[in-house]
């Protein structure tokens, strides 16, 4: 079975810009959730998608965005970039079936903001 | 705001000692507590799902143990050899939220 993906898998960016993060799932997995992961903060909670609904979501300002389509595939879009923004941005599917599962990672995207 | 804590932040042992490292979360409208292992330059793996109390799991030489009520899991590693080297993090999921908090993390250093 093949795992999770994720492309790009690294990003420069210049403050100000947006950018949009893909991330396919393990087949048969209907829940994406994606995570920040920072020095300082550690692996943070941005949201989760179940059958193309969010159904959870971090502490997040609103430029941080997501979606999933019907073929579970899932997108992230950050507007605006800060400098702060700049982290490892790993995304995990699982089967969701009984909420939060199992969470299989992929590689991640390493987004740097200049 | 949901604090998840481990300790130790960091651990050194010798090839063949055995470990140990504590996971304290919230012990009200508790619904699962996850362990995962990240080693450098990999993506976070699962070890084990923990949802009830008195739950242990093991796999190989690393196992758990969950307590609820108090609001703490523990992870054994017994005979420690070098590939155990690797950052451990558990998250916790509260039937309030359905999200998963993460831990800062342990990371052990396994010198042969």
């Amino acid at each position: 079975k093949a795992g999770v993906t994720q492309t790009p898998r690294y990003l420069i960016k210049t403050r100000g810009q947006q950018v949009t993060l893909s991330c396919s799932p393990i087949s048969g997995h209907r829940s994406v959730s994606w995570y920040q992961q920072t020095p300082g903060q550690g692996l943070q909670f941005l949201f989760e998608y179940f059958s193309e609904t969010q159904r959870n979501k971090g502490n997040f300002p609103g430029r941080f965005s997501g979606r999933q389509f019907s073929n579970s595939r899932s997108e992230m879009n950050v507007s605006t970039l800060e400098l702060g923004d700049s982290a490892l941005y790993l995304c995990a599917s699982s089967s969701g079936t009984e909420g939060v599962g199992e969470q299989y990672f992929g590689p991640g995207t390493r987004l740097t903001v200049t | 705001i949901l604090n998840v804590e481990q300790s130790p932040q960091s651990l050194h042992v010798q090839e063949g000692d055995s470990t140990n490292f504590t996971c304290s979360f919230p012990s009200s409208n508790f619904y699962a507590l996850h362990w995962y292992r990240w080693e450098t330059a990999k993506s976070p793996e699962a070890l084990f799902v923990m949802t009830l109390n008195g739950d242990e799991k093991k796999k190989g030489r690393i196992s758990a143990t969950l307590n609820t009520k108090e609001g703490y899991s523990y992870l054994y590693i017994k005979g420690s050899q070098p590939e155990d080297s690797a950052t451990y993090l558990c998250a916790y999921i509260s039937g309030n939220t359905g999200k998963l908090i993460f831990g800062q993390g342990t990371t052990l250093q396994v010198k042969p």
